[in-house]
């Protein structure tokens, strides 16, 4: 079975600044989807970011990037120029590629910024 | 509607009691997923609805909890002498489909907060 770790529980960036939150999973499958979700306090599950694991290139969308490193079963979120925001609960998601797509779901890290 | 709905946005029942939760998903949304939510915890899988059918339900933790979507849209999760294990967000998801969620992504309701008392 898929297992999605984020051995981060909390994290401080100071606005403007730049931020990584660490995850890991493990799973025997090649072919595979990453994500990265928002949610903040309205609990609304917000996609921030996708990776295909066939694809070497890292997803970016505007300040947000990943780090994929497919080998060591690592995928981290950068955020940069940190905003206000940004403020929320950040979860790490595995799909397989042929499942029924049913996310798995990290523990979360809450982020803080400071203004 | 514009987004996925659920309802209510908060429940506050007694131990032993029966409730119902309402997902309202998006018009034309074949796919319907149920996800719970504990307390510093991330989603964990419930049940996946294709159209009115119940694909898989291999998330739902014991016989107490039930899922129906007679019509392929609205889905209500049935949860039956419920206890206070059962407090947490129940989250309500849904897609075009499975396969096209990797390109459109899936939606997200805000969830309805469940405290057994």
């Amino acid at each position: 079975a898929q297992t999605v770790t984020q051995s981060q529980p909390e994290m401080s960036v100071q606005e403007a600044e730049t931020v990584t939150l660490s995850c890991t999973y493990d799973t025997s499958e090649s072919d595979y989807y990453l994500f990265w979700y928002k949610q903040p306090p309205s609990r609304q599950m917000i996609l921030v970011i996708r990776q295909e694991a066939y694809k070497q290139q890292n997803a970016t969308e505007n300040r947000f990037s990943v780090n994929f490193q497919k080998a060591a079963k690592s995928f981290s979120l950068k955020i940069s120029d940190s905003q206000l925001g940004d403020a929320a609960m950040y979860f790490c998601a595995y799909r397989s590629k042929g499942s029924q797509g049913n996310l798995i779901f990290g523990k979360g890290t809450k982020l803080s910024v400071k203004p | 509607g514009a987004g996925v709905s659920q309802t209510p946005s908060n429940k506050v029942t007694e131990k032993g009691k029966y409730v119902e939760l309402r997902c309202d998903p998006i018009s034309g949304h074949t796919a319907l997923y149920w996800y719970r939510q504990s307390l510093g915890q991330g989603p964990e899988f419930l049940i996946y609805f294709q159209g009115t059918g119940a694909a898989d339900d291999s998330g739902l933790p014991n016989d107490r909890f039930f899922a129906v979507r007679p019509e392929g849209s609205v889905s209500t999760l049935k949860i039956q002498r419920t206890e206070r294990g059962d407090s947490a967000v129940y989250l309500c998801a849904s897609s075009l489909s499975p396969v096209q969620a990797l390109s459109y992504g899936y939606t997200f309701g805000s969830g309805t907060r469940l405290t057994v008392v």
